[in-house]
């Protein structure tokens, strides 16, 4: 089974509440991934957990934060939401994190409102 | 830092035609990038096209071919004669030579393939 699960599919959020997104696989990889894809930009890496060892982008540090309770599930975290967090969130998995020519398997996205 | 470039935000072509869709890199790193295109059908994740991780050669997947050209740094994806079926979003993507596996993506270009 080489799929990446997302739940739930849509999301609606307020203004200023927390937000937690779900990502499943079942394919025993070591690393997974969350980007930000918004209308007509590039899909944006947020962060990725190789193994148990969380790395956050730079510019997006402050933002969003991730939990991986074991290797099949990763979850991303948003404290309080603004506007400016609506966007298809992609979640990704791949074998072999430190090798920097594995394929990415993606999950289907959740796309978050905020309103 | 490393960017990729997609000039063309949506590309229509008749059924049997063919097909370029352009694909520009910059990658600030020593050494040369991996490179992918992914493709993400209707309803579908984001999934590997095909990848090249040697400069100078060709990638083909489902009568899709890039070549990976490190003097124009370009990864241009071409088909023959598309299908209706090929309709979907094309990203082209890099990632680093180093000890992780960060991918960068472009923007995207929407296939229209009309019958």
């Amino acid at each position: 089974d080489t799929t990446v699960k997302q739940n739930p599919r849509y999301k609606l959020a307020r203004v200023g509440k927390p937000v937690n997104l779900i990502c499943s696989q079942t394919m025993n990889h070591d690393t997974m991934y969350w980007y930000q894809k918004k209308p007509n930009q590039a899909p944006k890496l947020l962060l990725f957990y190789y193994d148990k060892i969380l790395n956050r982008e730079a510019d997006t540090f402050e933002k969003f934060q991730s939990s991986r309770p074991n290797n099949s599930f990763c979850s991303l975290y948003i404290g309080s939401a603004g506007l400016e967090y609506s966007a298809m969130y992609l979640c990704a998995s791949s074998r072999a994190g430190h090798i920097s020519n594995e394929r990415l398997f993606f999950g289907h996205g959740t796309k978050l409102s905020v309103l | 830092g490393d960017s990729v470039t997609q000039t063309e935000g949506q590309v229509t072509v008749s059924e049997s035609k063919s097909l370029i869709i352009n694909c520009t890199y910059s990658a600030t790193s020593i050494g040369y990038p991996n490179l992918f295109w992914y493709v993400r059908y209707p309803g579908e994740g984001l999934q590997l096209l095909l990848k090249v991780i040697t400069a100078g050669q060709k990638g083909s997947s489902r009568g899709f071919e890039a070549t990976y050209n490190k003097e124009a740094t370009s990864f241009h994806l071409q088909k023959a004669s598309v299908q209706e079926s090929d309709s979907a979003v094309y990203y082209c993507a890099l990632s680093r030579s180093s000890n992780t596996n960060k991918v960068v993506f472009g923007t995207g270009t929407r296939l229209q393939v009309l019958p």
